[in-house]
Order: structure tokens, then C-alpha cells, then sequence
């Protein structure tokens, strides 16, 4: 079974600052990765996908991620936080044969923005 | 386009009653999953349709929970008798049929009280 793993609960950043959240994951084959974010009151809303196309993976609302088969991580990073980045992010794997498969998700990391 | 909706967005019942969530999908979408978030832990897989047919529901805790899809449209998810450990927030997702990458679009939960 595939598995994810968030580093931290709760990350807090001050405005303008670079946002990174770290997430690694554990796969037997090549993993399709997904960062989620969760805004309040709202669904999860996808922030950006890697499916073993490039390892640098560009999202929405200027973020993006990594993938990094050797240290098996795919952190998400924004040079710049904004107010409105503070939310819930999930960090997730999709297992099986990838197409239509069920996502196994980190714990959650809840940022906070500071002015 | 609509997104996927679920109602209730609360619900809160006694030890031993019944409730039953509903789920509307993303028309046109074949695949329908269910997860949930028990407080404070990851979002868990509980089980998959494809169109009306159970692909997976190897996360569905026990037999106190039935989902249905009739039609393979909606769906509903029954607990009963609900527990104090069914507390929690039900997601639904919804995706393509042929979507690489299982891009999964979540409706925004349905939060769970057991008392």
C-alpha cells in the first residue's frame, strides 16, 4: 500500500514570505501526486498534479511542486505568500493503475499567514 | 458547471440513529468515491463506484455503512446504527472516466456528530 507523509501540522509564514511544505510518499511503482488544498467551509479544490511527466509541476495561485523520485518527496513551494494562502494543504498519492484509482492522503498541514 | 454538491453539510444524531448522506456528482462524471476524515487524522479512502457498479469499497469500516448509487447518478450513504467513531467529515469526489492522473474534484463534506 502506498502511503504519504506531511512534515508538520501546522506551518506559519509571514507575508511575502516563501511558503514550503514538505510531503514524501512511499510507492512500489511509479505514483501519481497530487497537493490539495482546503479553504474554510469549502471542498478540496486541486492545487497541482504530477503524473511522470515533467518533475517540476506548476499550479494554480503561484505554486508548485517538485518531484524527487530519489528522496521520494514532491514538496510544495510558493516564493511569496499571500493572506489567502492560509488554508489547509494535502498532500496526496494515487494508487493502483493511476486512472481513476483512490487517493491515500498526508494528515494535513494548516497554514497560517502572519501580516 | 455545477460542482459537486452534498447535503447535508451538517448533521448531528444520537448513538444508534440513522443518517443518510447524499452526494451529487459532477454531471457526466463516471466515477463517484467517498472518503472520510475522522477528527484530527487523514482523509481516509472508504469506497469507489463506476457509474452504478462498486469498483472498490475495500475502506468501508464495517456493515453499518451501505452506499448506493441508483442510476449511477447520485449517491447516498447510509450509517446505521450510527457510532460515536463515525464522527467526522464525509467527503465526495467525482471524476471522468479516462482522466489521467485521476483528477478527483471534491465536493465540500459533510460534517458528522455522533453523540
Amino acid at each position: 500500500a502506498q502511503s504519504v507523509t506531511q512534515l508538520g501540522s501546522h506551518v506559519s509564514v509571514s507575508e511575502g514570505a516563501l511558503v514550503l511544505l514538505r510531503c514524501n510518499y512511499s510507492s512500489s511503482v511509479p505514483p501519481y501526486l497530487f497537493w490539495y488544498v482546503q479553504y474554510p467551509n469549502q471542498g478540496l479544490q486541486l492545487l497541482l498534479k504530477y503524473t511522470s511527466a515533467a518533475t517540476l509541476v506548476k499550479g494554480i495561485n503561484g505554486f508548485e511542486a517538485e518531484f524527487k523520485k530519489s528522496e521520494t518527496s514532491f514538496h510544495l513551494t510558493k516564493p511569496s505568500a499571500h493572506m489567502s494562502d492560509a488554508a489547509e494543504y494535502f498532500c496526496a498519492v494515487s494508487e493502483g493503475l493511476g486512472r481513476w484509482d483512490k487517493l491515500s492522503f498526508g494528515a494535513g498541514t494548516t497554514v497560517t499567514v502572519r501580516a | 458547471e455545477a460542482g459537486v454538491t452534498q447535503f447535508p453539510s451538517h448533521s448531528v444524531i444520537e448513538k444508534g440513529q440513522t443518517v443518510t448522506l447524499r452526494c451529487d456528482p459532477i454531471s457526466g462524471h463516471d466515477n463517484l468515491y467517498w472518503y472520510r476524515r475522522v477528527m484530527g487524522k487523514e482523509i481516509k479512502f472508504l469506497l469507489h463506484f463506476v457509474k452504478e457498479s462498486k469498483q472498490d469499497e475495500s475502506g468501508m469500516p464495517n456493515n453499518r455503512f451501505l452506499a448506493e448509487r441508483t442510476g449511477g447518478t447520485y449517491s447516498t450513504l447510509k450509517v446505521q446504527p450510527a457510532e460515536l467513531e463515525d464522527s467526522g467529515v464525509y467527503f465526495c469526489a467525482s471524476s471522468q472516466e479516462g482522466a489521467w492522473g485521476n483528477e478527483q474534484f471534491f465536493g465540500p463534506g459533510t460534517r458528522l456528530t455522533v453523540l
